[in-house]
């Protein structure tokens, strides 16, 4: 168990709805990062928070939005879902708004799009 | 804008033998590096990193990493592989973003050991 708590585990959603992805950081982590992983385009970064507010952005699409909360856990939302948004999306967390020192990920949310 | 390629898709070795999985960047300073393992199923665990100093540098699970500024190279070595090593192992390299230093991952190494 790395720390880092991500829910639900599966999902499996139809074309055209929204989802919601939540991530709980490691305690005493600040930084919240999300990461799309895919066959097709690796491990892509998406989005940074860090102690609730947008840090750094990435490859996020604008159907897709984050936020983090007071206590810290992060959620990305995922609208308007096409077959492409089908894969696996990481949370990863570190304790500054720095991830020089490495992150600690979860296990993941694997997103099915039918 | 930094990069990270990995040339090696798969790597079959036998268990017992030595491991090295290469990993090349680009990068115009001076980078921060580092190697995650993904067991299947599982998300990524931090190796090890390089920031800055001695050049060799140890990781978990018996894995180190030697950084090559001449060759843009931060391959990772093992002398002896076991059959739990058996994962995808992806290089990154840290750069500055907005304030923040995020990584560039390669697309990964698939490792397999055979018995």
């Amino acid at each position: 168990d790395s720390g880092v708590t991500q829910t639900p585990k599966h999902l499996i959603t139809a074309t055209g709805q929204r989802v919601t992805l939540r991530c709980s950081p490691r305690s005493g982590d600040l930084s919240v990062y999300w990461y799309q992983q895919s066959l097709d385009q690796g491990l892509q970064f998406l989005i940074q928070y860090y102690n609730g507010e947008e840090r750094a952005k990435g490859n996020i699409l604008e159907r897709f939005s984050a936020q983090q909360f007071p206590d810290l856990h992060s959620e990305l939302n995922l609208s308007s879902l096409e077959l492409g948004d089908s894969a696996l999306y990481f949370c990863a967390s570190s304790a500054a708004g720095t991830s020089n020192y490495g992150y600690t990920f979860g296990s993941g949310t694997r997103l099915t799009v039918v | 804008a930094q990069s990270v390629t990995q040339p090696d898709i798969h790597i079959t070795v036998s268990e017992g033998a030595s491991l090295e999985l290469r990993c090349n960047y680009s990068y115009g300073a001076t980078p921060y590096l580092f190697w995650y393992v993904q067991s299947p199923g599982q998300g990524l665990q931090l190796l090890l990193k390089y920031f800055s100093g001695d050049t060799l540098v140890q990781g978990i699970k018996g894995f180190e990493a030697e950084f090559k500024r001449s060759q843009s190279s931060f391959n990772l070595r093992k002398p002896s592989v076991h059959w739990s090593d058996a994962a995808e192992y992806f290089c990154a390299v840290g750069s500055p973003s907005g304030g923040s230093y995020i990584p560039t991952f390669g697309r990964g190494t698939s490792l397999i050991v055979h018995p």
